[in-house]
């Protein structure tokens, strides 16, 4: 299995501009984690979903992030418009469901800048 | 919910020495405590992880030891070597749960050659 797959592994964009990162969590898998993360803050939640459905998104910093799930592959983190303050490393980890699973399967990252 | 707390931020040791990391955690109800590793520029992974119905658990160099009455838990790796460089986070949870994750806040382990 090729693991988490995110895309872009970098991305810089400019104050007020839409970003999306991508994520295809490990086939399998039922849970979908979005993390961020800075020296600041350290390692967030941002959101998770269970079977493509959002379950806690209370994390989420502000109405400029949304995030989908349309199928059982693909999750994308949107931010419009984007900040400076949103720079960070996002990363993207699933795992599977079951009773005696908990460990998370992270992706590489996205690393995003925003001029 | 969960609050988790690491400490150091930072650790620096010499090649062969030992390295401690330790967490505390504040939910009695937590009976998962995995450890992360993160190398520059990967996302974290799993090394090591613990439940409560253990005091300790070893692989090889890596060994986790938890306290329940105190709520902490701590990361041990001996006869360090240049690859332990990365930052390592702990984490607590309720194992088989719905309940994910809570993190630390990461300590930057660096072995000096």
């Amino acid at each position: 299995d090729a693991g988490v797959i995110q895309s872009p592994r970098h991305e810089v964009t400019e104050m007020g501009q839409e970003v999306t990162l991508r994520c295809k969590p490990i086939s399998g898998h039922d849970y979908l984690f979005w993390y961020r993360q800075t020296m600041m803050r350290g390692l967030e939640l941002l959101i998770y979903f269970n079977n493509n459905v959002p379950i806690d998104d209370s994390g989420m910093p502000e109405d400029r992030f949304s995030a989908k799930m349309p199928n059982a592959s693909f999750s994308t983190l949107k931010i419009q418009p984007s900040e400076p303050r949103d720079s960070a490393v996002y990363f993207c980890a699933s795992r599977p469901t079951g009773g005696s699973y908990n460990e998370q399967f992270f992706g590489p990252g996205t690393r995003l800048t925003v001029l | 919910g969960e609050n988790v707390e690491q400490h150091p931020s930072t650790l620096s040791v010499q090649e062969g020495d030992s390295a401690v990391i330790k967490c505390t955690y504040s939910d009695s109800a937590s009976n998962y405590f995995p450890w992360y590793k993160q190398e520059l520029g990967k996302g974290p992974q799993l090394i090591i992880d613990i439940r409560s119905n253990v005091g300790e658990k070893k692989d090889q160099r890596i060994a986790v030891t938890l306290n329940k009455t105190a709520k902490h838990f701590s990361l041990h790796i001996t006869e360090t070597q240049p690859e332990d460089s990365a930052v390592y986070f702990c984490a607590a949870s309720i194992f088989g749960s719905a309940r994910q994750l809570t993190f630390g806040s990461g300590t930057q382990l660096t072995v000096l050659p």
